[in-house]
């Protein structure tokens, strides 16, 4: 079966870093996404890698290793507004995103 | 750019009715596809479509229906609803179905089935 794990919830405090990790099994691999969602919200697209490495954005960085099916999102400088719920999905050989069921981070000041 | 939207943002249905969600999307792209969201678990893919015309399941469609007539519009639609429904559904589009193409969500139906 296709499976993506993340933990449930994650508390870390205003102006820290936080790592977000995934680790993932699905039919094929065709990239791997990472969503914000705000409580009541829609998913926002953070990052999107396919490739081994890290990619940088601002003050969030994912990283992938394919090879142990493993993913994280790095964010910096956290502040209040980053409380929510980050998505891992990953795009399996059907081009179908496989959702994990997120992991609620709580910034505390 | 309106983006994703969708219609209603809440419903309450009784075991048995039937109602239609409607998504609509002003960026022109090909895919649309229709989520819901449990607590406690992931996003699950119930149908979508690759273009005007098409449609195709989901990893959970039983018990719902979709209707891609415009390229614009994708509906869903539940034939009898039952309280496993309750859900909050998600549409989305992206410009095409492979690669990096990052789908874009509406802001979401609370639907409950009493």
């Amino acid at each position: 079966g296709q499976n993506i794990d993340q933990p449930t919830e994650m508390t870390a405090t205003e102006g820290a870093i936080v790592q977000i990790n995934c680790t993932y099994q699905t039919s094929g691999f065709n990239g791997l996404f990472w969503y914000q969602q705000h409580a009541g919200e829609a998913p926002t697209f953070l990052s999107y890698n396919v490739l081994d490495g890290l990619e940088e954005k601002g003050r969030f960085s994912s990283f992938l290793s394919r090879s142990k099916g493993y993913s994280y999102l790095l964010l910096k400088e956290l502040q209040m507004k980053d409380s929510a719920s980050y998505l891992c999905a990953v795009m399996d050989s059907n081009y179908q995103l496989i959702w994990g069921a997120g992991t609620k981070l709580i910034i505390k000041p | 750019n309106a983006g994703v939207t969708q219609t209603p943002k809440f419903r309450v249905l009784k075991t048995g009715q039937s109602m239609t969600l409607q998504c609509a999307q002003d960026m022109n792209h090909n895919s649309m596809y229709w989520y819901r969201q449990d607590p406690g678990m992931g996003l699950r893919l119930i149908h979508y479509s690759v273009g005007e015309g098409t449609t195709a399941k989901g990893e959970v469609p039983d018990g719902y229906n979709v209707s891609r007539l415009k390229k614009q519009n994708f509906l869903l639609g539940l034939e009898s609803a039952a309280p496993s429904q309750t859900s909050v559904y998600f549409c989305a589009s992206s410009y095409s179905l492979a690669g990096g193409n990052e789908q874009f969500f509406g802001p979401g139906t609370r639907l409950t089935v009493l």
